[in-house]
């Protein structure tokens, strides 16, 4: 077990709605990572968080955003939601911004649209 | 784009055999490198990782070589036992990506007893 922990679990909407994600980093990391993973593929990077602010972004529409508190937990926040944004939604903490320390991944939240 | 790619998508080993996963990049700014093993329903779980500066690195049963030269990373896993049944994706990031991870679309591996 990695202690990043992710809730809820599974989650199921219809399109239009709106979906909030949560995180929190294992201990003593202070940086955390959003990404999603469609059926079949590798995770493709969301944002990053580091200090309460977004510190790089992948190609995702701005109805993705995030938030990080100060005990650095974090939350997804998807609007709008489409079919195809189905998926499972893996947040990531690490210790240092823009070192190398490993990303430490949670066991991720099941989102399913309909 | 720069992207992470897989040569095979599956993988099938005898018990106790060794096996050995491939991967290939395309960024050559990349300098850290890591293999995540993802078993059904789980997020992934750090293997072992080597930066660039580095050819070859031992973990556990684990193995990680990089050639910079032709852009390839394999993972070997030595003894494989049904426990390392799993998807295996190479991932790479670089200094000031926000070392986001680009990874590839996995191989699957089965160990067959």
């Amino acid at each position: 077990e990695t202690g990043v922990t992710q809730s809820p679990t599974h989650l199921i909407k219809t399109r239009g709605q709106q979906v909030t994600l949560r995180c929190s980093s294992q201990s003593g990391h202070n940086t955390v990572s959003w990404y999603q993973q469609a059926l079949g593929q590798g995770p493709q990077f969301i944002f990053q968080y580091y200090r309460e602010e977004e510190n790089g972004r992948g190609n995702f529409p701005p109805r993705f955003s995030g938030l990080q508190f100060p005990n650095y937990s974090s939350e997804l926040n998807v609007n709008a939601l489409e079919l195809d944004d189905s998926a499972l939604y893996l947040c990531a903490s690490s210790r240092e911004l823009g070192g190398t320390d490993t990303q430490y991944f949670g066991p991720g939240t099941r989102l399913t649209v309909l | 784009g720069e992207s992470v790619g897989l040569h095979l998508p599956t993988l099938s080993v005898q018990e106790g055999d060794n096996s050995i996963i491939n991967c290939a990049y395309s960024n050559s700014a990349s300098d850290y490198f890591i293999w995540y093993k993802q078993e059904s329903g789980k997020g992934p779980q750090f293997i072992i990782d080597i930066r660039s500066n580095m050819d070859k690195r031992q973990g556990q049963r684990v193995t990680v070589l990089l050639n910079k030269t032709v852009k390839h990373l394999s993972l070997q896993i030595a003894a494989t036992q049904p426990g390392d049944s799993a998807v295996y994706f190479c991932a790479e990031t670089f200094s000031g990506s926000a070392r986001q991870l680009t990874f590839g679309s996995g191989t699957q591996l089965t160990v067959l007893p």
